[in-house]
């Protein structure tokens, strides 16, 4: 099994639509992390948690909200979604160590039409 | 403005040839760089990290070197193989960036037998 399981890993929706995307990991991280990934363009942080009671906005949260339900799950949802939120989304945990790699998981692939 | 740049062409080497990729940032103090592979439609795994207080760092045909001078990282696949083929990101840590690593968009290596 997958160390980072995101859920779904694709799906089609509909402009205006509430989305949530779920991720689980099983590698005792504190830290969790949104991640979108687009043609060209780096991946960009949309939210990150260190603990269940921390929660911090990335650089492109504007249209995202997050919750960590629990220190393994941290949930992304876009409350109304719309056609440039199309995107590939990744979460990725850490350890607390400051050199610490990211563990990213396979992906959930969204398209809104 | 601050930016983390890598080639967005991809870059095509025969078999047994040495592959370089480049990653260059701009007004960005670093206190490391991480590189990345990324094969279609997964997710991103780390591979080598590099302090800004390091020349070079070496693992199994993989060479990594830091130029803080020239601001830039060069990521070397030596002996490269078609298995070798994916996209290669690199990731810096701003001095005080808090643990949020900021990517480059990637450089897509292909390499041909």
């Amino acid at each position: 099994d997958a160390d980072v399981t995101q859920t779904p890993r694709n799906r089609i929706t509909k402009t205006g639509k509430r989305i949530m995307l779920e991720c689980s990991q099983t590698k005792g991280h504190d830290r969790m992390y949104w991640y979108r990934q687009d043609p060209g363009l780096g991946l960009r942080l949309i939210y990150y948690s260190f603990d269940v009671k921390d929660i911090n906005k990335g650089e492109i949260s504007d249209g995202y909200s997050v919750s960590r339900q629990a220190q393994a799950k941290f949930s992304l949802s876009l409350e109304s979604a719309i056609p440039n939120q199309t995107a590939l989304y990744f979460c990725a945990t850490r350890t607390g160590r400051n050199t610490g790699e990211l563990f990213f998981g396979e992906g959930s692939r969204l398209t809104v039409l | 403005s601050q930016k983390i740049e890598q080639n967005s062409e991809a870059l095509n080497i025969q078999e047994g040839k040495t592959a370089t990729l480049t990653c260059n940032y701009t007004n960005y103090s670093p206190a490391y760089l991480q590189w990345y592979r990324q094969d279609p439609g997964r997710g991103p795994v780390f591979l080598l990290l590099i302090r800004e207080n390091e020349k070079e760092k070496r693992k199994e045909r993989l060479k990594v070197t830091f130029d803080t001078t020239l601001k830039q990282s060069l990521f070397h696949i030596t002996a490269s193989q078609p298995a070798d083929s994916a996209t290669y990101l690199c990731a810096l840590l701003p001095l005080g960036g808090y643990n949020k690593l900021i990517f480059g968009a990637g450089t897509r290596l292909a390499v041909h037998p």
